[in-house]
């Protein structure tokens, strides 16, 4: 069965410090891949996607995360985060199986505060 | 360009009644998805509906149920409501079903279950 396993539930960083939020995921078939945001109260939204191509996607607001086949992970990073930053962060799969039908599953979350 | 709204924002009902959310998709946009995000989780996939038919569906009971009507709009149903079932709702949109397109959230609906 499909899983998507975020390892830290919380990541708190002072501002400007590096980051990475990580994702592993487990699939008998291809995946695609996303990262999304979401700030309190609000809907998610996609920070970048892989879909194929290139291991290393670059997204919104100065994130890139790199795709590993061999360890079944797609950790997010930034050099340099923001308070702004701070929010939910989820990780996602859809799994290509050869029919039209996308689904995603989620992990649980990582919550990334950023101090001052 | 408007993008995926949903209706009411907030909700509160009590157990064993029932609900009715909407969903509006983003402009252009033909398949609508519906996820439950109990808090503290990550969403988790109730089912999509693509030409106003129910595609696919997740490990949710038959108490929850969808429609979607030919301007592409969907509504999720809940009967008899259940404590567990008070989650934000997520309505998803994107232009077909494929795994790879690009899923657009709504900012949810928040149901409160007394």
């Amino acid at each position: 069965a499909q899983s998507v396993t975020q390892l830290d539930s919380q990541v708190p960083v002072f501002e400007e410090a590096p980051v990475e939020l990580r994702c592993n995921y487990s699939s008998s078939v291809s995946v695609y891949l996303f990262w999304y945001v979401q700030y309190p109260n609000q809907g998610l939204q996609l920070l970048l996607k892989y879909l194929s191509g290139s291991t290393l996607v670059k997204g919104i607001n100065g994130f890139e995360a790199e795709f590993n086949k061999s360890q079944t992970s797609f950790h997010l990073r930034k050099p340099s985060v923001h308070i702004s930053d701070t929010a939910e962060y989820f990780c996602a799969v859809s799994e290509d199986r050869g029919s039209t039908l996308g689904r995603l599953y989620f992990g649980r979350g990582t919550q990334l505060t950023v101090w001052p | 360009d408007a993008g995926v709204t949903q209706s009411p924002t907030h909700l509160i009902k009590t157990r064993g009644q029932q609900v009715t959310l909407r969903c509006s998709p983003k402009s252009g946009h033909d398949t609508v998805s519906w996820y439950q995000q109990a808090l503290g989780q990550g969403p988790q996939f109730i089912f999509q509906y693509y030409e106003e038919e129910e595609r696919q569906r997740g490990n949710f009971p038959d108490r929850f149920s969808g429609h979607q009507f030919p301007n592409y709009s969907s509504e999720l149903n809940v009967n008899a409501l259940l404590l567990g079932d008070s989650a934000l709702y997520l309505c998803a949109s994107s232009l077909g079903v494929g795994a790879y397109n690009e899923q657009f959230f709504g900012p949810g609906t928040r149901l409160t279950v007394l």
